[in-house]
């Protein structure tokens, strides 16, 4: 069966970077598309963008062009997402998804287990 | 960006209960729209997309409908464990916005 592993919590200073990983098991990892959502706390849920692996296309929401790097290594079935010059408002929890349909990056079927990211000065 | 609105944001509902979400969205988005559900601490779950077609494993007590640019989720028949927030999600434009939640609580 499909499982999304993502890497453990993190705790960062303003201004600094993250990366958090994804690693697919069960599945065919590069034929699918893979979005990242975050989740502030007790807050609702924000789409950042998606890589479809087997061609790198990636698809960044605007808000976080030029903050948000989503990468994926179709050799190891994982998918990055870095996120720099961060914010307190950047504190939430980070999934991973993967999409049921590559080509439209649509319908997250499968999903991590959530990383939390704390930010503070 | 497309804008989805959510109605209730907030439902108190009892086992056994026809319960009804509305999601609204700012502009067309054709039949790109899914439906989750999450608990506390946990991932979402898919439980429909395209509307109407519900994902594998999910109970049929559970449907979708569109009606132009109003969509409705339908639980017929409220189970313990549907005790949770539901969101929509389009796919018709990026960013692939979220409805703000609807959290079904127990009456």
């Amino acid at each position: 069966q499909v499982q999304l592993v993502q890497s453990g919590s993190e705790v960062k200073r303003t201004g600094s970077s993250v990366r958090v990983s994804c690693t697919a098991s069960g599945g065919t990892f590069s034929t699918y598309a893979f979005s990242w959502v975050r989740q502030a706390p007790g807050q609702g849920l924000e789409w950042m963008g998606a890589i479809i692996p087997i061609t790198a296309t990636t698809n960044y929401a605007q808000k976080f062009q030029g903050r948000v790097t989503i990468s994926a290594d179709v050799s190891t079935s994982t998918s990055y997402m870095a996120l720099s010059s961060l914010r307190s408002e950047d504190t939430a929890v980070y999934y991973c998804a993967r999409s049921i349909e590559m080509a439209t990056m649509a319908n997250f079927d499968y999903w991590g287990q959530g990383t939390l990211v704390t930010v503070s000065s | 960006d497309i804008q989805l609105t959510q109605s209730p944001s907030f439902l108190s509902a009892s086992v056994g209960d026809r319960v009804t979400i509305t999601c609204r969205a700012s502009q067309g988005i054709r039949s790109y729209l899914a439906w989750y559900q999450q608990k506390p601490g946990k991932a979402p779950k898919l439980l429909i997309y395209a509307v109407s077609t519900l994902q594998s494993g999910v109970p049929s007590r559970f449907s979708g409908s569109e009606s132009g640019t109003e969509f409705t989720l339908t639980i017929s028949g409220l189970q313990p464990e549907d005790f949770a927030t539901y969101y929509c999600q389009q796919f018709h434009n990026s960013p692939f916005t979220f409805g703000p939640g609807t959290k079904v609580d127990i009456k």
